[in-house]
């Protein structure tokens, strides 16, 4: 089951923040995120794995709760660059981190 | 970048007709998977891979097979087109390290009419 990513989609002025959340309905063992620009491939941004290791991003964080099977992806003082389909993707099968289910992305567009 | 294409880029094709597409990597990387990417639906998995001969179905599998023969191609065979299967495919790939992040593919926009 996919997880469910909100908001869908967000309009932002560069250098306000904004935030990304993603749900799953199954115990999460990691969270992968990606950046999609248009026309383009997804793009590896960040992993956190369980016991709160995170790997990636200089200047995008993301938090992990297990309890409450969430993540959630913080952009700070975006830039222009940060525009396109932010996706999350979560390893529910118990640890293996190499198969991922997807969710349906939030589009974030940030204005000069 | 991780060095992964796909072959064909663009193709379009006629309903019933069989259709192959390819993945190639030259990173050694032990998983490689199919997706497929249709609007509001964000990336969904078709089939993957975790070694030579070693394949595995995804969500959304139906109509669909793949093949690896060797470590480096996966790849990705509709028997007989329908117009659902219209849609942008990627391949990913992953496992160098420990946190698995996969790496996709500049990807394959199919149009079957």
């Amino acid at each position: 089951q996919q997880p469910v990513q909100s908001p869908q989609a967000v309009i932002l002025r560069e250098g306000e923040d904004a935030v990304i959340n993603c749900s799953s309905s199954k115990a999460l063992y990691s969270v992968h995120w990606y950046r999609q620009k248009h026309g383009e491939a997804p793009v590896f941004l960040m992993i956190l794995l369980k016991g709160g290791e995170q790997k990636g991003h200089e200047k995008i964080s993301a938090s992990f709760n297990e309890k409450k099977q969430q993540s959630s992806l913080y952009l700070t003082a975006s830039q222009l660059s940060y525009s396109g389909t932010y996706f999350c993707g979560t390893d529910n099968s118990g640890g293996s981190n190499y198969k991922l289910t997807f969710g349906k992305g939030t589009l974030l567009t940030v204005n000069p | 970048d991780a060095g992964i294409t796909q072959s064909p880029r663009h193709k379009v094709t006629e309903t019933g007709t069989p259709v192959t597409l390819r993945c190639h990597q030259t990173e050694n990387h032990r998983y490689m998977y199919w997706y497929r990417q249709d609007p509001g639906h964000g990336l969904r998995l078709i089939h993957y891979s975790y070694g030579v001969k070693d394949t595995d179905k995804g969500e959304v599998s139906d109509g669909y097979s793949v093949s690896r023969s060797k470590t480096e191609d996966f790849l990705l065979t509709l028997e007989s087109a329908t117009s659902s299967q219209t849609s942008v495919y990627f391949c990913a790939i992953s496992g160098q390290g420990s946190s698995y992040e996969q790496y996709f593919g500049p990807g394959t926009r199919l149009t079957v009419t």
